[in-house]
């Protein structure tokens, strides 16, 4: 399965601790976006990389949370200090720049954070 | 920004039935709009999008109806099966340009045998 991938799919935490999430994208597609979903509501937009460069980001995105795609393959998601807010399931998603799909976006299967 | 309305929260339909959800946006620049389906502990996966510049759009049991002048689009499935139960998500962007999408809060089916 070439599809998109994301390691932790569960992350525990205590209150505080700094966590790191890190998605893999389809191969081919320059655009990788992070979302925020929580329980029994639809993703919110945090932030969309094209390339290496982070094109966007949204105000949810506070100053505890950094993302990085260094090389424009990979991209992780770093939460400092993290509060109990900040419990929620982490959808990573890319998309190609050209074809006839270039709007899609295909979601990988999110990392679940629970901080205590 | 944009804002994506979607109803009804829960559906529920006997298998064969059609099942019809409904979303609006608020967005006049939106230009492409999404659905996926979301099982429980999975990732969402598109089932069908259309374009502005198409009303109507359909996949074997699965079709997306747009109103641009009105700012709504729907999802109707016909023949229901239990398989189908899942939550359904909308969401609207605009297109390639400003790429993120804004989802709808979601529709739960659920689909009686």
């Amino acid at each position: 399965d070439t599809g998109v991938s994301q390691d932790p799919r569960h992350k525990i935490t205590k209150r505080g601790q700094n966590v790191t999430f890190r998605c893999d994208p389809i191969s081919e597609h320059n655009r990788l976006y992070w979302y925020r979903q929580t329980l029994g509501q639809g993703p919110e937009f945090l932030t969309y990389f094209q390339n290496e460069a982070q094109l966007e980001k949204s105000r949810l995105l506070s100053d505890r949370f950094s993302a990085e795609r260094p090389k424009g393959s990979f991209s992780t998601l770093e939460i400092q200090r993290t509060e109990q807010g900040d419990s929620a399931m982490y959808l990573c998603a890319s998309s190609p720049t050209a074809g006839t799909r270039r709007e899609t976006q295909y979601f990988g299967p999110g990392t679940r954070l629970l901080v205590l | 920004g944009e804002n994506v309305e979607q109803h009804p929260s829960t559906l529920s339909v006997q298998e064969g039935d059609s099942a019809v959800i409904k979303c609006t946006y608020s967005d006049s620049a939106s230009n492409y709009f999404p659905w996926y389906k979301q099982e429980l502990g999975k990732r969402p996966q598109l089932i069908i999008d259309i374009r502005s510049n198409v009303g109507e759009k359909k996949d074997q049991r699965i079709a997306v109806t747009l109103n641009k002048t009105a700012k709504h689009f729907s999802l109707h499935i016909t023949e229901t099966q239990p398989e189908d139960s899942a939550v359904y998500f909308c969401a609207a962007s605009r297109g390639w340009a400003g790429n993120m999408l804004t989802f709808g809060g979601g529709t739960r089916l659920m689909v009686k045998p």
